[in-house]
Order: structure tokens, then C-alpha cells, then sequence
């Protein structure tokens, strides 16, 4: 267990819907990244959040959003799901917003759209 | 943030040392050398990382060149368990972001 929690493990869900997934950070620690994984895409970074506000954002779709709320957890919403956005969403969290800290991931989210 | 470059795929046999290289030859010096690994579909794991000095915890080792150039990711003794996907990042510590190339697929034989 690395301290990262991630619901729901699965998601399966039909296009047009939208869906949100969870994410609890370590104890402690205040950024909280969210990450893509496809088959062809690889690992992609979609945003990262600080104490509760947007830091950086990545390739993250206009359908897609994300915050970071008052206790630290994270929500990364999906909307208008197209076949397309299946993969696994990691999140990952540390100490700092940067510098010379390693990340903690979660065990991810499998979406599938079908 | 650099561009680092791996091979695809490399085998070791279990109980050997296995030495992953990463080719960095566009790094500055601000910036960090980090590895991870991802075991089939679990998240990737943090393992190491460093600036100049070699680096040692209780997974692995990192050689840096004194030119920083490259480095090499060593596990001592491999075990099955660490067959896995190994990422090489290079990142300012100023960067927030996490940029994953392809990586190397260590497979450990028995």
C-alpha cells in the first residue's frame, strides 16, 4: 500500500456519460498529479494541484476537469466520454509542489468506455 | 526538461546484477535524475534520483557520469519481482512535472 487510495479500482460506463474518480493523497502531503496511461499514449500528465489550487495543467482535455479540495482529496472528472478515454488514471501525491521530491502513485483507475 | 533515451528492452538473470543505462547528454545542471518503475499496470513506483554524487537506498544504486551525461540504474541482485517497465526522467526541481518516456522493459529469468 503506498498511502496513495484511488476509487473506484474499475469503472465501466457508456459514451456520452461522465464519471468522477477519487484520489486521497499520503498523509501530509499537499500536491496531488493526475496521470493518463494508454496503450499508445504512454504515461501523460494531465494537471497537478498545490494546497488546493491548479499549479500546472497537461494535456488535459476541456472535458476532463479536476480540484483539489479543503482536506487535500482530489476529484478528476470526465465528462462526455468517448471510447477513446479509456486507460488507467493514476494520481500521485508529495511533500512539496516540486524540486527534489520523489511522487507516491496510487494504484490507479481502469476506465472503460464502452 | 532533457530528453533521455534507453534501450527498449533488456533481460538479466535472477540473482544477478541488473544495470539499466539512460543516455541524458542534453541535461543542465539544475536538473535531477530520477527512476521509476512500473510493474505491470500498477502505478509506477518510485525508486531513486540524484544530481551529481552516485546515490544508494535500499533498491538501487545510481551511477552518474561526472560529465552528467548518463547514468546507469543498478540493481544489485535481481529478483523476479523486478521485472518491470523502468523510467529514466530528467526534471528541473523547479518542475512540477513528471514526463514518462518508454522506458525499459527489464525482464528478470530465472
Amino acid at each position: 500500500d503506498s498511502g496513495v487510495t484511488q476509487t473506484p479500482k474499475h469503472l465501466i460506463t457508456a459514451t456520452g456519460q461522465r464519471v468522477t474518480l477519487r484520489c486521497s493523497p499520503r498523509s501530509g502531503d499537499l500536491s496531488v498529479y493526475w496521470y493518463q496511461q494508454s496503450l499508445d499514449q504512454g504515461l501523460q500528465f494531465l494537471i497537478h494541484y498545490y494546497n488546493g489550487e491548479e499549479r500546472a495543467k497537461g494535456n488535459i482535455l476541456e472535458r476532463f476537469s479536476a480540484q483539489q479540495f479543503p482536506d487535500l482529496h482530489s476529484e478528476l472528472n470526465l465528462s462526455s466520454l468517448e471510447l477513446g478515454d479509456s486507460a488507467l488514471y493514476f494520481c500521485a501525491s508529495s511533500v512539496g509542489s516540486g524540486g527534489n521530491y520523489g511522487y507516491t502513485f496510487g494504484s490507479g483507475t481502469r476506465l472503460t468506455v464502452v | 526538461d532533457a530528453k533521455t533515451t534507453q534501450p527498449t528492452s533488456m533481460d538479466c538473470a535472477e540473482g544477478r546484477a541488473a544495470n539499466l543505462p539512460c543516455n541524458h547528454s542534453t541535461i543542465s545542471g539544475n536538473e535531477y535524475v530520477y527512476w521509476y518503475r512500473q510493474i505491470h499496470s500498477q502505478g509506477p513506483q518510485y525508486i531513486i534520483h540524484g544530481l551529481k554524487n552516485n546515490e544508494t537506498n535500499e533498491m538501487a544504486s545510481l551511477i552518474i557520469t561526472e560529465d552528467r551525461k548518463s547514468s546507469t540504474l543498478i540493481l544489485p541482485h535481481a529478483t523476479l519481482r523486478d521485472t518491470a517497465v523502468y523510467y529514466c526522467i530528467v526534471r528541473m526541481g523547479s518542475n512540477y512535472k513528471l514526463t514518462f518516456g518508454k522506458g525499459t522493459l527489464l525482464t528478470v529469468n530465472p
